[in-house]
């Protein structure tokens, strides 16, 4: 079985600081994905990498970065959180190209930015 | 970018009922799925349905597509209290805001 997983369920940061969202995929896949998740927004799609050192702008990738050195690992940074990216974060991996194969998920971050 | 949007945002009916949501878009499709998400957990998912096919099982659901209508349906037979969820259509990485379904025992 795929196993996404994600470095903390809950975190709470100030407004301002840096923050670090780590996941981890144990398949070997070369999609990785990070989406957020709101109340009546569904999910929504930050950033995406379909290999190592590439990266894509999803839906909303304003005020948000991505690092991808290894190809299990891909890491979502807040550069300067803001209480609007109070969300629930999501990260997803897939063995084929995004949005036609299907996405393993993690359990989700829930952040909150005080 | 394409939209899925599920219809209705909710759903509550009892154990033994079959519970129908459906699951619209506005472009053309490679082929479209559906997920489950369990209260404040990562998303699991359910069945992939290509665009070149019209109906697929997978035990206890039934998954329909109808390009020309742009819209699915996913139908779950005989409900159980575990199905209780939040149940999402994607296409092309655009998640739906999805449907919330409750049942009851």
């Amino acid at each position: 079985d795929v196993k996404v997983t994600q470095s903390s369920r809950y975190l709470v940061k100030r407004t301002g600081e840096k923050v670090f969202l780590e996941c981890v995929q144990d398949m070997d896949h070369e999609n990785m994905f990070w989406y957020r998740q709101d109340p009546g927004l569904g999910l929504r799609l930050i950033y995406f990498s379909y290999d190592v050192k590439m990266k894509e702008k999803g839906d909303i990738p304003e005020g948000y970065s991505v690092s991808r050195e290894k190809k299990e690992r891909f890491s979502l940074i807040l550069e300067s959180a803001s209480t609007n990216q109070t969300s629930m974060y999501l990260c997803a991996s897939s063995l084929l190209a995004g949005g036609t194969d299907t996405q393993y998920f993690g359990p989700g971050t829930r952040l909150t930015v005080l | 970018s394409q939209q899925g949007e599920e219809d209705p945002q909710a759903l509550s009916i009892q154990e033994g009922e079959n519970a129908t949501m459906n699951c619209s878009y506005k472009t053309s499709i490679n082929n479209l799925q559906w997920y489950r998400q369990n209260s404040g957990r990562g998303l699991v998912h359910l069945i992939l349905i290509r665009s070149n096919e019209r109906e697929k099982h997978s035990g206890r659901l039934r998954v329909t597509l109808d390009t020309s209508k742009k819209s699915s349906s996913l139908l779950i037979t005989a409900s159980r209290a575990a199905d209780t969820a939040s149940y999402f259509c994607e296409t092309g990485l655009t998640f739906g805001k999805g449907t919330m379904l409750l049942v009851s025992p």
